[in-house]
């Protein structure tokens, strides 16, 4: 298996626009969550899904952002509009039902909002 | 909801040395806590994990420890190499919760030749 797979790999944009990141989550892997990390505030929860359903949104900063998972190997973590305190390294993250600790993470997406 | 702290947030040891990172939680409930290592530049990566029926739980020169009465749980690492350099990530889950993680804030780990 590839393992998880995200893009883009770095994105650069301007405040204001809107900022969508993509991940494949391993197949068969029933949970998937979106992290964002940052030097001040480390790894924190955004969300996450169990079977395509969001289990857990309190970690989402307001409501200029959202995620989806239409399918059980596809989500999408959206901004909408992208201010710079965004600026971050966004993780997705799935494993396996019955296997909390053992998450396997993609490369990340490098966020940077001018 | 479930608290993790950890300390140190830097940590410089000469190579060879030992090197040993804290972790307390919040939730008594919690039972398992798993350990990540991210190198820079790079993804979090699980690197050794102890459930709450074990006390201690060795991996070559990695271990955890695990003190479910004062709820803190501490990784050591032993003859410290430069290629343990990272940032270690503590974390903690309880199943009632949904399994997920709550990670501590990291510790940067230099280990000087």
């Amino acid at each position: 298996d590839a393992g998880v797979i995200q893009s883009p790999r770095h994105e650069v944009t301007e405040m204001g626009q809107e900022v969508t990141l993509r991940c494949k989550p391993i197949s068969g892997h029933d949970y998937l969550f979106w992290y964002r990390q940052t030097m001040m505030r480390g790894l924190e929860l955004l969300i996450y899904f169990n079977n395509n359903v969001p289990i857990d949104d309190s970690g989402m900063p307001e409501d200029r952002f959202s995620a989806k998972m239409p399918n059980a190997s596809f989500s999408t973590l959206k901004i909408q509009p992208s201010e710079p305190r965004d600026s971050a390294v966004y993780f997705c993250a799935s494993r396996l039902a019955g296997r909390a600790g053992e998450l396997f993470f993609g490369e990340g997406s490098r966020l940077t909002v001018l | 909801g479930e608290n993790v702290e950890q300390h140190p947030s830097t940590l410089s040891v000469q190579e060879g040395d030992s090197a040993v990172i804290k972790c307390t939680y919040s939730d008594s409930a919690s039972n398992y806590f798993p350990w990540y290592k991210q190198e820079l530049g790079k993804r979090p990566q699980l690197i050794i994990d102890i459930r709450s029926n074990v006390g201690e739980k060795k991996d070559q020169r990695i271990a955890v420890t695990l003190n479910k009465t004062a709820k803190h749980f501490s990784l050591h690492i032993t003859e410290t190499q430069p290629e343990d350099s990272a940032v270690y990530f503590c974390a903690a889950s309880k199943k009632s919760s949904g399994d997920k993680l709550t990670f501590g804030t990291g510790t940067r780990l230099a280990v000087r030749p």
